[in-house]
């Protein structure tokens, strides 16, 4: 177990559905990062969050939204969900915005949009 | 598109042979890691090498880092069979806004 939780670990849904992807970060760290890893595209930096404000964007689509809650944990939305969006969504947190000592990443949700 | 890019993709070796993997990238960077996936599980942290650093060492694992080729290699000596997994290297933008880029791996298969 690496501290930060992930639920659910498993999501089938139709597309054109919304869901809530949720992950509690390790204790103590403030910052948390979204990342999508599909078959063809690798690991996508999607958006970061530190102490509860949004501090980095990466490849994020406008269809997707996330926020982290004062008791620090975070949500990712995703909405009209596409096939193409079958991927797994991995949470990772560090204890400050910057890195030195690496991220701790959870299990990861695997969604699949059928 | 990837920041860091590793070479080989994938890698068959048998069990006490050692493994090199190479990441490139385009940036400067502050730092850069290395991290293990096994299949369909969360990534692990492995080892960090800061910019002004050239080895690092961890274990069975020696880390390089060129800056002036902006490349890394991970070395694993005497593999087993355990470390077959995908690894992949992240890096950190200088932009200031400290988030880490994935390159696309390398799956490493280690034959018992």
């Amino acid at each position: 177990d690496s501290g930060v939780t992930q639920t659910p670990k498993h999501l089938i849904t139709a597309t054109g559905q919304r869901v809530t992807l949720r992950c509690s970060p390790r204790s103590g760290d403030l910052s948390v990062y979204w990342y999508q890893q599909s078959l063809d595209q690798g690991l996508q930096f999607l958006i970061q969050y530190y102490n509860g404000e949004e501090r980095a964007k990466g490849n994020i689509l406008e269809r997707f939204s996330a926020q982290q809650f004062p008791d620090l944990h975070s949500e990712l939305n995703l909405s009209s969900l596409e096939l193409g969006d079958s991927a797994l969504y991995f949470c990772a947190s560090s204890a400050t915005s910057r890195t030195p000592g690496g991220y701790t990443f959870g299990s990861g949700t695997r969604l699949t949009v059928v | 598109s990837q920041q860091g890019e590793e070479d080989p993709q994938a890698l068959s070796i048998q069990e006490g042979e050692n493994a090199t993997m190479n990441c490139s990238y385009k940036t400067s960077i502050n730092n850069l890691q290395w991290y293990r996936q096994n299949s369909g599980r969360g990534l692990v942290h492995l080892i960090l090498i800061r910019s002004n650093e050239r080895e690092k060492h961890s274990g069975r694992l020696r880390v390089t880092l060129d800056t002036s080729k902006k490349s890394s290699s991970l070395l694993i000596t005497a593999s087993r069979a355990a470390d077959t997994a995908s690894y992949f290297c992240a890096t950190d933008v200088t932009s200031g806004t400290y988030k880490y880029i994935f390159g696309t791996g390398t799956r490493l298969k280690v034959l018992a």
